[in-house]
């Protein structure tokens, strides 16, 4: 079946450059997703890959997709305060339209 | 902006006792989606919803769980007979479609707490 491990925290500096890690178990991925949820609001869809592709960049988020080793990860560059949230991977396999969440990254942002 | 709405934001039931969460999808979305998050474990699907009717739905969605939309703009969802297990995070979303590259928007939450 489909599974999605994340850590559970990650602490950076302002300024600097945060890398969030996914991994995942189903070779049959379609795409894959990041979401974002801040206190208290919903969560947030950021960015999707393509299975056939391996990067995609927007701005100060580039997503890198290792299909090999089942490995995503979401880069925020120059992060700053107002990126501090809970960061979740989701897949979406072969025959489904619903995605399967990982339990999310807190990215917390200090001075 | 269109957004998901939820209700209420915090819910405090008694084991034994039924609840109902309330959602309001985006107006012109088809799809409806329940998924629940207890706390510090993943993000879990429910049940997804169309035409009035379930299409989909987890091992999770047993007898104790059901779904309405009892009119044109409410969906909810209802859970007969609380345990002290089901206090989690719920999560409802809605979708115009229902394709690989569709964005379900998701509302804030309800956090139900069995006691």
């Amino acid at each position: 079946g489909e599974d999605v491990e994340q850590s559970l925290f990650l602490s950076v500096r302002e300024g600097d450059s945060s890398v969030i890690n996914c991994t995942y178990t189903d070779s049959s991925s379609t795409y894959l997703y990041w979401y974002k949820q801040e206190p208290g609001a919903g969560l947030q869809l950021l960015t999707y890959i393509f299975s056939n592709m391996d990067m995609k960049q927007d701005q100060r988020l580039t997503v890198l997709l290792n299909k090999k080793d089942k490995h995503l990860s979401l880069r925020i560059a120059d992060t700053q305060t107002g990126d501090s949230a809970i960061y979740f991977c989701a897949e979406k396999t072969g025959g489904s339209y619903i995605p399967t969440f990982g339990r999310g990254t807190s990215l917390i942002v200090h001075p | 902006e269109p957004e998901v709405t939820q209700t209420p934001s915090h819910q405090v039931t008694q084991m034994g006792q039924e609840v109902i969460l309330r959602c309001v999808p985006i107006s012109n979305h088809l799809y409806f989606y329940w998924y629940r998050q207890i706390l510090g474990q993943k993000v879990e699907f429910l049940v997804s919803f169309y035409n009035n009717e379930i299409s989909e739905k987890s091992e999770i969605f047993d007898d104790q769980f059901s779904v309405e939309r009892p009119d044109g703009s409410n969906f909810t969802l209802k859970i007969r007979s609380t345990k002290l297990e089901d206090s989690a995070m719920y999560f409802c979303a809605s979708s115009v479609f229902q394709g690989k590259n569709t964005e379900a928007f998701f509302g804030q939450g309800t956090r139900l707490t069995v006691v």
